[in-house]
């Protein structure tokens, strides 16, 4: 069974880092490119970066290039999230899904809450 | 960067049918045929219903079903029932990023 499971998330003043991290299980880890969503209190999702399977392409929305890096260990099947200069606007859930040969999100974590606030 | 047009809203009773419309531009839904659609139930994660424009995993009803005309990606679902009451959001690849749209609440009246 495929499982995905965030964690890390929790209260950061503005300015601060945080580093999630999304544990997989039940798949292949490295043979897939995998993502991590957003969704503000209330508001929508909003896709944030993804990576490929060996880690060797990334991209980034606009929004958080150049304070968010993503990565992942696939010795530990693990993705990572690293925030940086964090924002009240980053505060959010944050989901990490995997990414089926179509670009689609097949599978999805439970999320982890983020929350920037002074 | 922006995200993509939904409505905000769509609503039919049981047993008809509601469309939610997705408007993109020609360098995301227009260009590729990588649309897909999630369904999500308050406080729990999107669950994906339609991929690659209109296939479905593995598990979703039939009722569920998507098409692209130009820029614009189109979900139906036929045969309302109670369970389809939720919001769904619409997303493509764009080359270097992906994008979701706006999101549309369905109510089942």
């Amino acid at each position: 069974e495929v499982q995905l499971v965030e964690s890390g998330g929790g209260l950061v003043q503005p300015g601060g880092s945080l580093r999630l991290s999304c544990a997989a299980s039940g798949f292949t880890f490295r043979n897939y490119w995998m993502h991590w969503v957003r969704q503000a209190p209330g508001k929508g999702l909003v896709w944030v970066s993804r990576i490929n399977g060996d880690g060797s392409s990334t991209s980034y929305a606009d929004s958080v290039k150049g304070r968010f890096t993503i990565s992942r260990d696939n010795a530990k099947n693990t993705l990572y999230l690293q925030m940086n200069s964090l924002r009240a606007e980053d505060t959010a859930v944050y989901y990490c899904a995997r990414e089926n040969i179509a670009a689609a999100g097949d599978y999805w974590g439970q999320g982890t809450l983020v929350t920037v606030s002074s | 960067q922006s995200a993509l047009t939904q409505p905000p809203s769509a609503s039919g009773s049981p047993g008809q049918s509601v469309t939610i419309s997705c408007t993109g531009t020609s360098s995301d839904v227009g260009g590729y045929n990588y649309v897909s659609w999630y369904q999500q139930h308050p406080g729990k994660a999107p669950k994906l219903m339609i991929y690659e424009v209109s296939k479905r995993p593995s598990g979703v009803p039939d009722r569920f079903s998507g098409s692209k005309s130009g820029n614009t990606a189109s979900l139906t679902v036929s045969g309302l029932q109670a369970e389809d009451e939720a919001d769904y959001y619409c997303s493509s690849y764009a080359g270097s990023n992906n994008f979701f749209g706006t999101g549309t609440k369905v109510t089942v009246l």
